[in-house]
């Protein structure tokens, strides 16, 4: 099992529609998650940062988290030509086994995201 | 005008040649990384730092070295002993200290072995 893992994708949505991007991880230490968009050839851009259950907005975008499932999601409304890119999902642990605090984020591989006018 | 800068953006390396990838924060973070990224892939890491004079490997250390004489500084040499270094490689940076610490990317310098 991948310790994080992304819908496969590629996804296709309308212009206007609502994109629903999904990500699971195996490991329940984890504590903070992180979603970055990355266009192509470009570096990843953090777009959006969850610690707590349940959810948080920005603008067009909200974050869901849900820790008993291991489950972190993306929900982006209004969706626009200009929001095609792959969406990477990262997991950070609070602590390592040896209680120090270090800032390794462990990636999924990505979902392509194509939005058609 | 603050933010994390690679050079350089693109560079071709012969077989059998060492190479170094710059990487350059003004953001006083402490902690810096380097990942590595492969086509359709996600990011794997390589090295990191989280205080200058100290760095930890990552999960494919082989083949790269690192140093953190400074701060703001974090160059990653590809070494001959990386046996496909071909990919785009990326620095981030990030504060330490607390649980929640964000990783801001730079633009990335993409290496190919000809």
């Amino acid at each position: 099992q991948k310790e994080v893992e992304q819908n496969s994708g590629p996804l296709s949505v309308p212009e206007g529609a609502i994109a629903s991007l999904n990500c699971t991880y195996s490991d329940r230490g984890s504590q903070s998650f992180f979603w970055y968009r990355q266009y192509s050839g470009k570096s990843p851009e953090l777009i959006m940062s969850i610690y707590s259950n349940g959810d948080k907005e920005d603008g067009r975008f909200t974050a869901q988290l849900n820790k008993a499932s291991q489950y972190v999601s993306l929900l982006i409304r209004d969706s626009q030509p200009s929001d095609s890119a792959t969406y990477l999902c990262a997991v950070k642990r609070a602590r390592d086994a040896g209680g120090t605090s270090y800032g390794k984020l462990t990636f999924g591989q990505g979902t392509i995201l194509t939005v058609h006018p | 005008d603050g933010g994390i800068t690679q050079s350089p953006k693109y560079l071709f390396r012969k077989e059998g040649q060492n190479v170094t990838l710059s990487c350059e924060q003004n953001l006083n973070h402490d902690a810096m990384y380097w990942y590595r990224q492969d086509p359709g892939q996600g990011l794997r890491l390589i090295y990191y730092s989280q205080i200058v004079n100290d760095f930890q490997k990552g999960d494919i250390a082989e083949g790269y070295s690192v140093s953190r004489e400074k701060k703001e500084s974090f160059p990653l040499t590809v070494t001959s002993a990386q046996k496909n270094p071909t990919a785009f490689y990326l620095c981030a940076s990030s504060i330490t200290g607390g649980d929640y610490n964000e990783q801001f990317f730079g633009p990335g310098t993409r290496l190919t072995v000809l």
